[in-house]
Formats: C-alpha cells, structure tokens, sequence
C-alpha cells in the first residue's frame, strides 16, 4: 500500500536561517508529489506539485523541493525562513490505485521559526 | 474566482445526533473530496466524488456518507455522531479528480465538528 513518511514531526528553526522538510513515499508506479502548507484556522494551501519533467520544483512563498525517485523522497526546501513561514507543512502522494487516482497525505510537520 | 466554500464552519453537536455538512467548488471543478483532520489521526480521505458518482472511498464507517449534486457542490453526512468524530473536516475541489495532470486540489477551509 502506498504511504507517506514525513520524517520530523516538528521542526524548530531560527528566522533567516534555511530549513528542509523531509519526505519520503512508497509507491512502484509513477506518482504525483505536493507540498501544502496549513496555516491555524485555515485549510491547506498547495506550495508546489511535481508532475513531470524537472526533478526541482520551485513554488510560492520561496519554497522549493527535489523529486529523487532511486530515494523515493520529495525534500521541502527554503534557504531563508521567516516567521510568517510557521504553519504546518503536509507532503502529500497521488498515484493510481483500483479506484482510479487517490492522493495520501504525510503526518505532517509542525515549523517552528523563533525570532 | 471565489475558492472553495464550506458552511457551516463550527458545530457543536451531541453524541448520537446526526449532522449534514456542505462544501461548494470552485466553478468549473467537478471533483470534491472530503478529508477528516485530527490531531491524532493527521488527514484521512473519506471519499472523492465526481460527476455526482462516487469514484473513491477510504476506510471510514458507514455512518459517513455524501453525495454530490448537478452542481458539483457536495455534502457530507454522519449519522449517530460518536465522540471521536470531533475534527475538522476538509473539503477539496479539482478540476480532474484526486490524480493525474490537473490533481491540484483546492481546499476549503474546513468545518470544526465537536461532538459532546
């Protein structure tokens, strides 16, 4: 079965410094990767997909992340935080399954950024 | 364009009741997909509708229910609330289902549950 891990569960990081978010998926057929971002009292926000093509995908907010298939892993990226960057980030996996497309989402992981 | 609508946004029900919750799409997205938030359990799927059919399910009771009409809007429904249904829960609409080229799926900003 297809599933998610997002290695840190949180993630504190002082402001202006870089940060990655790890991720890391199972699946033997081709997928479809996201970031999303949740900030309190809000529902998800997509920072940016992987589809095809390029291994790295820039996204909104400065954010970036690498598709690495031999690593099966989909690494959240920003080499300059802010404290407005707090939120909970959730990587998520689309792929086909015997219901048509589902999209699995990691546990998620909590950004701390401290002035 | 207006994003994706969800009413009510709070509600405070008691064990055994039943409550019917409602999301809008954005114009144009034929898929909705419902997703339960807790603390505990992070993002679970509950099911994904399109073009008014049922196309995917998790593993959720089936006490939770929806459906979706000519509209694309859909509701959720969940009979003799328990106590751990309290959650958010979280709607999401895309233009051509929860995979392939267009799986952006845009969220709602949820209705809180709280079951007493």
């Amino acid at each position: 079965a297809q599933s998610v891990t997002q290695l840190d569960s949180q993630v504190p990081v002082f402001e202006e410094a870089p940060v990655e978010l790890r991720c890391n998926y199972s699946s033997s057929v081709s997928v479809y990767l996201f970031w999303y971002v949740q900030y309190p009292n809000q529902g998800l926000q997509l920072l940016l997909k992987y589809l095809s093509g390029s291994t790295l995908v820039k996204g909104i907010n400065g954010f970036e992340a690498e598709f690495n298939k031999s690593q099966t892993s989909f690494h959240l990226r920003k080499p300059s935080v802010h404290i407005s960057d707090t939120a909970e980030y959730f990587c998520a996996v689309s792929d086909r399954g015997t219901g048509g497309f589902k999209t699995i989402f990691g546990a998620g992981t909590r950004l701390f950024v401290k002035a | 364009k207006a994003g994706v609508t969800q009413t009510p946004r709070y509600l405070i029900k008691t064990r055994g009741q039943q409550v019917t919750l409602s999301c809008s799409p954005i114009s144009g997205h034929r898929s909705v997909s419902w997703y339960q938030q807790t603390p505990g359990q992070g993002l679970q799927f509950l099911f994904e509708y399109f073009s008014e059919t049922q196309r995917n399910k998790g593993n959720f009771p089936g006490r939770f229910s929806g459906r979706q009409f000519s509209n694309s809007r859909s509701e959720m429904n969940v009979s003799t609330l328990e106590l751990g249904d309290s959650a958010l829960y979280l709607c999401a609409s895309s233009l051509a289902g929860t995979g392939g080229p267009r799986v952006e799926q845009f969220f709602g900003p949820g209705t809180r549950l709280t079951v007493l």
